[in-house]
This record gives C-alpha cells, sequence and structure tokens, in this order.
C-alpha cells in the first residue's frame, strides 16, 4: 500500500529565517506530488504540483519554491520566512493521470508558525 | 473566476441523525469530485468520489449526490457517529491538459458537529 509522510509535524521559526520541509511517499512509482497551504479554518491553496523529478509547476507568486530531486520526494522550500508563510501544509500525491482525473492522497502535514 | 463552495460553514446534528452536506460548483468543465474529511490537526482523508456520467455513488455509510444541471454535490452520512465530527471539503477537477496534472480546487468546508 501506498504511503506519504511529512517532516517535521511542527516548526516555529523566526520571519527570515529558510525553510525545508520533505514529503516522501512510499509504495508507487512516478507519482504526481504537490504542495498545499492552509490557512487556520480555511480551505486548501495549491502552491506547487509536480508530474515528474526537476518538474515543477508554481500555482501563485510567492516566497516559496519547491524542488523534487527524486521520484518520491518533494521538499518546500524559502530562503526568507515571512509571518504570512504561516500556516498548515500539506503535501498529497496522486497516480501519473494516463489521461484519467485521479484522487489526491495528503500527508499528515506540517504546521508552521513563524514569529 | 471558477470555484467550489459550501452552503453551510457549520453543521450540527445529533448522533444517529443522518447528515446532509453541500457543496455548489462553478465550472461547467468539471468531471471528477471528492469529498475529503479533515480532522482537527490532520491531512484531509479522502471519503469518496464521483465522476461526471454518475449521478450518484454509495460507500460505506456515505453516499454522493451530483446534480450535473443546477452544479451541485452533497454528501450524506448515514446514522451520523461522534466520530464523523470533522471538516468535511468538497474538491472538484477539470480533465488535466496534455502534459499537465489534474488540480483540484477546494471548498471553504462545512464543520460537522456530531451531538451525542
Amino acid at each position: 500500500s501506498q504511503t506519504i509522510h511529512q517532516w517535521p509535524a511542527t516548526l516555529v521559526q523566526p520571519v527570515g529565517s529558510p525553510l525545508s520541509l520533505e514529503c516522501t511517499v512510499e509504495g508507487t512509482s512516478n507519482p504526481n506530488l504537490y504542495w498545499y497551504r492552509q490557512a487556520a479554518g480555511r480551505g486548501l491553496q495549491l502552491l506547487f504540483y509536480s508530474v515528474g523529478i526537476g518538474q515543477i509547476s508554481s500555482e501563485v507568486p510567492q516566497n516559496l519554491s519547491a524542488s523534487r530531486p527524486q521520484d518520491r520526494q518533494f521538499i518546500l522550500s524559502s530562503k526568507k520566512l515571512l509571518l504570512s508563510d504561516s500556516g498548515f501544509y500539506l503535501c498529497a500525491w496522486s497516480r501519473l493521470a494516463g489521461g484519467r482525473i485521479n484522487t489526491q492522497y495528503f500527508g499528515p502535514g506540517t504546521r508552521l508558525t513563524v514569529l | 473566476g471558477e470555484s467550489v463552495g459550501l452552503h453551510l460553514p457549520t453543521l450540527s446534528v445529533q448522533e444517529g441523525d443522518n447528515s446532509i452536506i453541500n457543496c455548489a460548483y462553478s465550472n461547467s468543465a468539471s468531471d471528477y469530485f471528492i469529498w475529503y474529511k479533515q480532522e482537527s490537526g490532520k491531512g484531509p482523508q479522502f471519503i469518496i468520489d464521483i465522476r461526471s456520467n454518475m449521478d450518484k455513488r454509495q460507500g460505506q455509510r456515505v453516499t454522493v449526490l451530483l446534480n450535473k444541471t443546477v452544479k451541485h454535490l452533497s454528501l450524506q452520512i448515514a446514522a451520523t457517529q461522534p466520530g464523523d465530527s470533522a471538516v468535511y471539503f468538497c474538491a472538484e477537477s477539470s480533465h488535466p491538459t496534455q502534459g499537465g496534472s489534474e488540480k483540484l480546487v477546494f471548498g471553504k468546508g462545512t464543520k460537522l458537529t456530531v451531538n451525542p
């Protein structure tokens, strides 16, 4: 079966510090990978998605970047955090589309607080 | 712009009652819909999905209904239990473009509270 991991689970960082959040998927190959952010009491905002190694699409201009160094690894980064970067960050995966839309499955999330 | 939203932000029901959570969407090209359950501090959990060639789909204690005419989606939970208390999100997607990935558009969510 497939599993998705995220770490760390929680993180408190000062404004201006760097960020690196990691997501890995097990039990599948060539997944589509996604990073979402969820503000408190709100829905999910898609930040980045990737259909393959080194292929990253950004959905919104922001202070964050993403990388996919390996097939099942997705990293969310920032060089200098802003207060507005606080939120709940979720990684998700789906099977390769192949002309068919597939369900996205989410990881446990990382709670980021920028002070 | 295209959006997916919910009619009610909160829903409170008695244990054992049936719950109905509604969702409206505006993208007529949407052809795939998903319901997720999100408990506090956790990632969304897949509940059930439905494709646009169907009007109804049933799972264990849950039923999703799709009305494409009025662009409306609902989630019915039978015999609601305290463990069903969570925020429920609907999400919709349209067919991915060539070389692209399917993207889900999420509603804001409905908080379901089940009273014992």
